[in-house]
Formats: C-alpha cells, sequence, structure tokens
C-alpha cells in the first residue's frame, strides 16, 4: 500500500524559511516523479512542485520560483520541499503526492499524503 | 502557463440524479487531462486521467469525456459520496495547473 506521510510543516514568521518533508513507503520510490500541492484554507487547489524520478526535471508554479526548492533522496525515499522567504500567502495546507506514472515517466499526481500545514504570521 | 477554468462553481442536485461538470483549457492540452475529487477534511482522489480513463477502484458511474480544450465529467446517478468538490487539472505542460472546483451539492 502506497504511504506518503508529509512533516515540517508549521507557524513561521514571514521572511523566514521552512522545509518540509515527505516519508515515501509501499512502492519503488526511485521509480516515479513527485509533486507537491498546497491548498490555502477554504480555496483550491494549487501545484507547487514537481520532481522527476532521478531530478532531472524540476519545475515550480511561478508562485514561488526563486523562492522555493524541491529535492529527493532516492535512498531516503524521501521527498523535500526548502521553502525561503516565505509570505502570508504561503499560508497552506501541503500536500506530498505520487505521479501516477508510468515508471521513469510524469503524468499527474495518484496518491496523496494527509498534509502538513504551513501558517505564515507575525 | 496553461489556464483551466472550470463551470459552473457550484451545482445542485439532487441524489440519483445526473451531473455534468465542465473544464476548459486555454490551449490544448491534448488527452493529458485528470478529474480529482475532495471531500472535506480529506485529500484529493483521483478519478480520471488520460480525460476518460478511470483511476483504481473508481466506480463506473464517473465518466470522463473531451480532448483538447473541452472536457467534461459526468457522473451518472450522484450518491451520497458524490457530494463533494472536483478539480480538473492538465498535465501536458509543466507547470501542472488546477482548475478553481466545482462544488456539487445537495439540492
Amino acid at each position: 500500500e502506497v504511504h506518503l506521510v508529509e512533516s515540517g510543516g508549521g507557524l513561521v514568521q514571514p521572511g523566514r524559511s521552512l522545509r518540509l518533508s515527505c516519508a515515501a513507503s509501499g512502492f519503488t520510490f526511485d521509480d516515479y516523479a513527485m509533486h507537491w500541492v498546497r491548498q490555502a484554507p477554504g480555496k483550491g487547489l494549487e501545484w507547487v512542485s514537481g520532481i522527476s524520478w532521478n531530478s532531472g526535471r524540476i519545475d515550480y508554479a511561478d508562485s514561488v520560483k526563486g523562492r522555493f526548492t524541491i529535492s529527493r533522496d532516492n535512498a531516503k525515499n524521501s521527498l523535500y520541499l526548502q521553502m525561503n522567504s516565505l509570505r502570508g500567502e504561503d499560508t497552506a495546507l501541503y500536500y506530498c503526492a505520487r505521479d501516477l506514472g508510468p515508471a521513469r515517466g510524469e503524468s499527474c499526481p495518484e496518491y496523496w499524503g494527509q498534509g502538513t500545514l504551513v501558517t505564515v504570521s507575525s | 502557463e496553461i489556464v483551466m477554468t472550470q463551470s459552473p462553481a457550484t451545482l445542485s442536485v439532487s441524489p440519483g440524479e445526473r451531473a455534468t461538470l465542465s473544464c476548459r483549457a486555454s490551449q490544448s492540452v491534448s488527452s493529458n487531462l485528470a478529474w480529482y475529487q475532495q471531500r472535506p477534511g480529506q485529500a484529493p482522489r483521483l478519478l480520471i486521467y488520460g480525460a476518460s480513463s478511470r483511476a483504481t477502484d473508481i466506480p463506473a458511474r464517473f465518466r470522463g469525456s473531451g480532448s483538447g480544450t473541452e472536457f467534461t465529467l459526468t457522473i451518472s446517478s450522484l450518491e451520497s459520496e458524490g457530494f463533494a468538490v472536483y478539480y480538473c487539472q492538465q498535465y501536458n505542460n509543466w507547470p501542472l495547473t488546477f482548475g478553481g472546483g466545482t462544488k456539487v451539492e445537495i439540492k
């Protein structure tokens, strides 16, 4: 069974940094692209960033480009999101999601974690 | 980036009736279109990928259609768990983009 567990969220002041982690299990991690998707309170879904199986393809939403960095450690079955220069509009529930595949390809998020809440406020 | 537009924003449907949701892309996404369901307090669930293929364990009452820029999700007979918010998402180009969502509520 695919299992994704996010951690690292919390309350942070504007301008500060936070690093999110996602621990994956139940599948061959290095076969799949991974994504971060966020949802502000009461709002819709926003794709934040994605990374291919071997980190060869990485992209970001314009709203976070230059401030956030996605990475993965295939040896540790883990996905990360380094968030710098945080703003109030970054306040959201951040989901880690595994790609549908095929293996070593990219399509859409299929399996989702339960999310970790990031609140940016002074 | 590709802009996804969903309509209507809210759809009121009686249990057992059909619901038809629309999604439009600002440029062609071929068939690289997914639909998600999100119930309150839950993570999104993938329903449809490739515009018309049902994801694992998704019942046949969920049907996706369309290609290019116009897509439809049809729920043939709404049951209680079908009252939720539905999002379309294109994955033809990165960055991936979602529509704003359609809330299906009980009439």
